[in-house]
């Protein structure tokens, strides 16, 4: 596609609930990044990949929180166990290059946890 | 951990007026920076970014932005805003070896008609 996409873009869950967030980056962008955003918050670094690799982890802020990007494209964000303090938007973005000179964000998905 | 402070949350201006958003960071090293704008129900969008060189950077729609080492800043400028202007502008840092951004908090800025 022309843009960064993710899905769904608005999810509401009652606490306790899986949730899986998706993004489909840039056709051939090597870079995948996700950050969450809480209200009133700058995106905060999650994770990101090059290629199907998952490079840094780092700002995961627990095990409940996985991510993957099995073939190099397409990526899924995991939530188990969802909590009420879940509740952020989450952003994706692709980069054509590892160092990231430039981001492309997606509209983001927007989750609420009851 | 490097951080980034965004000074002002709410920025009120009519239109024509001059604009400048303050973005001061905090890292010794090597720093890359960048201005990124949300525009109301779109995408985080980049703006303008400063690798090296001309510590005055141009971005789209008459923006720039200066940086100043001394200061650890990377404030945002625009002689002349528009309404359409209206959005939150969030500035960002990436030290010189890691790949993601640490973003501030963001200024939402309004422009009366």
């Amino acid at each position: 596609g022309a843009g960064v996409s993710q899905s769904p873009r608005y999810k509401v869950t009652k606490r306790g609930q899986d949730v899986a967030l998706r993004c489909d980056p840039i056709s051939g962008h090597v870079s995948l990044y996700w950050y969450r955003q809480a209200l009133g918050q700058g995106p905060e670094f999650l994770t990101y990949f090059n290629y199907e690799a998952q490079q840094d982890k780092s700002g995961l802020p627990n095990d409940r929180f996985s991510a993957e990007r099995p073939e190099g494209s397409i990526s899924t964000l995991t939530i188990q166990r969802t909590e009420q303090r879940d509740s952020a938007m989450y952003r994706c973005a692709s980069s054509s290059d590892p160092s990231a000179r430039e981001l492309f964000f997606g509209e983001g998905s927007r989750l609420t946890v009851l | 951990a490097q951080s980034v402070s965004q000074h002002n949350h709410h920025v009120i201006l009519s239109e024509a007026a001059s604009l400048e958003l303050g973005c001061n960071y905090s890292y010794g090293g090597t720093v890359n920076l960048f201005w990124y704008v949300q525009y109301p129900g779109q995408h985080l969008q980049l703006l303008l970014k400063y690798f090296s060189g001309d510590p005055l950077v141009k971005g789209i729609k008459g923006f720039e932005a200066e940086f100043i080492k001394s200061k650890f800043s990377f404030n945002l400028r625009k002689p002349s805003v528009q309404w359409s202007d209206t959005a939150e502008y969030f500035c960002a840092v990436k030290s010189g070896s890691a790949r993601q951004l640490t973003f501030g908090s963001g200024t939402q800025l309004t422009v009366l008609p």
